[in-house]
């Protein structure tokens, strides 16, 4: 199956401050799905990267999948409260439409 | 706008009982998903379901169940609840195909066995 990797487990920064969250698979990936989770609550999807190099911006959090389709990392820039929470990496196996998750990036922002 | 909708937030369940925990979906998707959640082992898949009446075996599938009788709905059976299946449970749903497959996630239930 497949195993996704996250660093760090967990984060605090000084608010304005940009920081790395980084997603490593076991396997070559199909698809790499970012999702953020506000403590005790669902999931919200905020990007997905399919092509090898392919790199995606929302407002002020990037995320990029390297050209071995193996590795993911998302940059937030200038951080805000608003950004913290717990950040997941998922992923899907093309055949058996599975979804997969790295254990999670636990992120405080301190004003 | 889309929509997974989980029936409970919270429920408390004494050991041994049968839980039902329920999923509805709106966006006529054919993949549906159960994990739960535990500090420091992040998500874990129990049971998916790939069709009506389909199911498959996740990670952790000892001690549950899942029934999809109807494409929208796919519910997860705790058949004697014990006190470390308190977790917070989501559910989830997706398309099936060669196109954008992201999950689409409910509001989760936190369930405590006493």
């Amino acid at each position: 199956s497949q195993e996704l990797e996250q660093s760090p487990q967990s984060l605090i920064v000084q608010e304005g401050k940009n920081l790395t969250i980084n997603c490593t698979s076991s396997k070559t990936l199909y698809g790499l799905y970012w999702y953020k989770q506000k403590y005790g609550e669902g999931l919200i999807f905020l990007m997905m990267l399919q092509k090898g190099g392919e790199e995606k911006s929302h407002e002020k959090i990037t995320a990029k999948l390297d050209e071995k389709k193996q590795q993911s990392s998302l940059h937030i820039t200038a951080s805000q409260p608003s950004h913290a929470g717990i950040y997941l990496c998922g992923a899907d196996e093309y055949n058996f439409n599975k979804f997969y998750f790295g254990s999670g990036t636990k992120l405080n922002v301190k004003p | 706008d889309v929509k997974v909708t989980q029936s409970s937030r919270y429920l408390v369940k004494r050991t041994g009982e049968k839980v039902f925990l329920e999923c509805v979906q709106d966006m006529d998707h054919e993949n549906m998903f159960w994990y739960r959640q535990d500090p420091g082992l992040g998500l874990r898949l129990i049971y998916f379901s790939y069709d009506v009446k389909m199911k498959e075996k996740g990670d952790i599938p000892e001690g549950y169940s899942v029934s999809r009788e109807k494409k929208e709905r796919f519910s997860l059976i705790l058949e004697s609840a014990s006190t470390n299946q308190t977790s917070m449970y989501l559910c989830a749903s997706s398309l099936s195909g060669d196109y954008s497959r992201e999950a689409f996630f409910g509001q989760g239930t936190r369930l405590t066995v006493v």
